[in-house]
């Protein structure tokens, strides 16, 4: 199953913002609002960011936001810091009942 | 504290087997989907497999059907994935991770990962 897809990087001066597209299908984020991101520091394991596209989960940073349009969903960090320098991936449920996640996007600061 | 730990990991020749565990605590198991996701080195991730809250719904991604198979122990609160078959490029870190819904939506808590080297 092909996966989403994500610029493999970005890069941004602290204290500007930075937007990550990610693309798929109508059988993904076109069908479906089960968006989410992650952010993975080397060596960690993943956390999730946003869930249902826009969604913020308890404790994270209102810096981070997201969004979806037709067959993309975006993802944006306002106020850009040196912690946000990582790894982040999307994910959506697919309509075979998969998940399927995007290459990822490595962010610089 | 909300935890999952995975265990099994380690090295296997090709051709061989190998059952991961993946042990929660702190929330009611029972009652949440759970997902095996993978990650070679310097790659990205990889959603696997998942299995609904009672164990009686489970899902595959189409590249590990067959060799792979999910299961959980609601009453030891773990979660199992089976590897057949392995071969070189199943070599990963494989991390369980919780959904925030009874079958698969969104992966809220993950575990720290346990690798896996499949060589000879």
């Amino acid at each position: 199953q092909s996966a989403l897809t994500q610029p493999a990087s970005v890069s941004g001066s602290p204290g500007q913002s930075i937007t990550i597209s990610c693309t798929g299908t109508s059988s993904d984020i076109g069908r479906y609002h089960y968006v989410s991101w992650y952010q993975q520091r080397p060596g960690k394991a993943p956390k999730l960011i946003i869930f249902d596209a826009s969604d913020r989960p308890s404790g994270v940073s209102s810096r981070f936001s997201g969004s979806r349009s037709g067959n993309t969903a975006s993802l944006t960090i306002s106020g850009l810091q040196a912690e946000d320098e990582a790894d982040y991936y999307c994910c959506c449920y697919r309509s075979s009942k998969t998940l399927v996640f995007g290459g990822g996007t490595k962010l610089t600061v | 504290e909300v935890q999952l730990v995975e265990s099994g990991g380690g090295l296997v020749q090709p051709g061989g087997s190998l059952r991961l565990s993946c042990a929660a605590s702190g929330f009611s198991f029972r009652i949440f989907g759970m997902s095996w996701v993978r990650q070679a080195p310097g790659k990205g991730l990889e959603w696997l497999s998942a299995i609904s809250d009672s164990g009686d719904s489970t899902y595959y991604a189409d590249s590990e059907k067959g060799r792979f198979t999910i299961s959980r122990d609601n009453s030891r609160e773990t979660l199992y994935l089976q590897m057949n078959s392995l071969r070189g490029e199943d070599t990963a870190v494989y991390f369980c991770a919780k959904d925030v819904s009874r079958t698969i939506t969104h992966l809220d808590v993950w575990g720290k990962g346990t690798a896996v080297t499949v060589s000879s």
